[in-house]
């Protein structure tokens, strides 16, 4: 069936750098991308989502960039804290569907 | 974004029993989800709760394991039945809210279920 992916499980960055985590996805009919924050013992936080109709999209010292062509999908965090350390979890949404398919997770862990 | 309030937390169950997990909005919203997270995985859909109807189960899934109730616009129940230790996971409510283009799905903080 289709899924959502991830390359990297694990990523390890020095405080103040820029992250960079990577999603691949496989279904060609989905519209809308999502990726969440999920701190240990809380459920998923949103973070930012992009509409297939985009490219890139930009928020608080983050910024979503979607290439359709290849079917990937990537989360840019600015000036690296901290308290960004968490798993993150790119999501996919079919236009036929509304629940969500979650990739893998990418654990980010930022070093002081 | 809508306030959701998972009970209980967590709880540790002995196999062969069953435990209703609830799920509380603070608004009303048109989609509700529940989602199962097994140790160190991703989010795996269990079912759409759908308001005064049965819900729709996706492949893996079948309601007599995890049958769940949702009376009213703001709260639904998943059961999880005939538990054994495979069972064990975080179980996470999701809810859209009403009215958006961009339906962003948000989570409760989960149930985090062992079963013994």
């Amino acid at each position: 069936g289709e899924s959502v992916g991830l390359h990297l499980p694990t990523l390890s960055v020095q405080e103040g750098d820029n992250s960079i985590i990577n999603c691949a996805y496989s279904n060609s009919a989905s519209d809308y991308f999502i990726w969440y924050k999920q701190e240990s013992g809380k459920g998923p936080q949103f973070i930012i989502d992009i509409r297939s109709n985009m490219d890139k999209r930009q928020g608080q010292r983050v910024t979503v960039l979607l290439n359709k062509t290849v079917k990937h999908l990537s989360l840019q965090i600015a000036a690296t804290q901290p308290g960004d350390s968490a798993v993150y979890f790119c999501a996919e949404r079919d236009t036929g569907r509304r629940a969500l398919t979650f990739g893998s997770g990418t654990r980010l862990q930022v070093q002081p | 974004s809508a306030v959701i309030s998972q009970k209980p937390s967590r709880d540790i169950c002995q196999r062969g029993t069953s435990l209703t997990i609830q799920c509380q909005v603070d608004s009303q919203v048109t989609m509700m989800f529940w989602y199962r997270q097994q140790p160190g995985q991703s989010l795996t859909l269990i079912a759409t709760a759908n308001q005064g109807s049965e819900a729709t189960y996706e492949s893996g899934f079948v309601i007599d394991k995890f049958p769940i109730s949702r009376p009213n616009l703001t709260f639904s129940t998943l059961t999880v039945s005939n538990m054994s230790p495979e069972d064990s996971s975080i179980y996470l409510c999701s809810v859209a809210s009403r009215g958006t283009t961009n339906e962003k799905l948000f989570f409760g903080s989960g149930t985090q279920l062992s079963v013994l």
